[in-house]
């Protein structure tokens, strides 16, 4: 499994956008890019998941370059309630005994208002 | 939509008892796994099972066993308690990555383990 970095934490502001990067530099041609959210004290939630280029979903977006060493996690107009910790994940999801997760260090958003 | 539920939700046990916890997967979900996340603590995976077999194993103690049943709900067995497991133990449940595009995992609320 490809080793993720991203970062510790991150504040921001009511309504404003978040952008938070995962470097993946050993990622392999298989691997999908996959980020989770975690609120406090409860499960992790399956955000959004890319292989290249943008993906976007009705919670997020997600951008990757084309040399796919990358990734940001794009979250608009952000509310007290987006306040969790995000997981940057990559692993190839088709090869079921490697399907499970190994979260790292997760980035920890808190949202002010 | 159903959800992956555990029980119980909470639970307090004294030091060296026993502890089973339970998870009933989404319908028609395959494949269950286990993962065990300390205070301040990122999860970290400790079993899966896929089709009542044994598909992974990550930091599990030999302490703990768990087993999926023919109905596919799974339990986490736990012996001679010791104050470092107390945790939140969160289940996930998916459908096999072989046969759709991507195993999303789906948690459930976890079981929050309390060893005095």
């Amino acid at each position: 499994l490809a080793k993720t970095t991203q970062p510790i934490s991150m504040d921001s502001y009511e309504g404003q956008e978040v952008n938070i990067t995962c470097s993946h530099n050993n990622i392999a041609t298989n691997d999908y890019i996959t980020w989770y959210q975690q609120f406090p004290s409860q499960g992790p939630r399956f955000i959004i998941q890319g292989y290249k280029t943008k993906v976007t979903n009705e919670v997020a977006s997600l951008f990757i370059p084309a040399d796919r060493k990358s990734s940001t996690l794009s979250l608009p107009r952000v509310s007290l309630s987006d306040t969790a910790v995000y997981y940057c994940l990559v692993g190839d999801p088709q090869y079921s005994s490697a399907s499970k997760i190994i979260f790292g260090s997760g980035t920890r958003l808190s949202i002010r208002p | 939509a159903a959800g992956v539920i555990q029980s119980p939700r909470h639970l307090i046990k004294e030091k060296r008892e026993t502890a089973t916890l339970k998870c009933y997967p989404i319908p028609r979900h395959d494949t269950v796994y286990w993962y065990q996340q300390g205070p301040g603590q990122d999860p970290q995976f400790l079993i899966s099972f896929y089709e009542k077999m044994q598909s992974d194993k990550g930091s599990i103690p030999d302490r703990f066993s768990a087993q999926q049943f023919s109905d596919y709900h799974s339990e986490l067995n736990m012996s001679s308690l010791e104050l470092g497991d107390s945790a939140l133990y969160f289940c996930a449940s998916s459908l096999d990555g072989t046969s759709v595009d991507y195993n999303e995992q789906f948690f459930g609320p976890g079981t929050r383990l309390t060893v005095l």
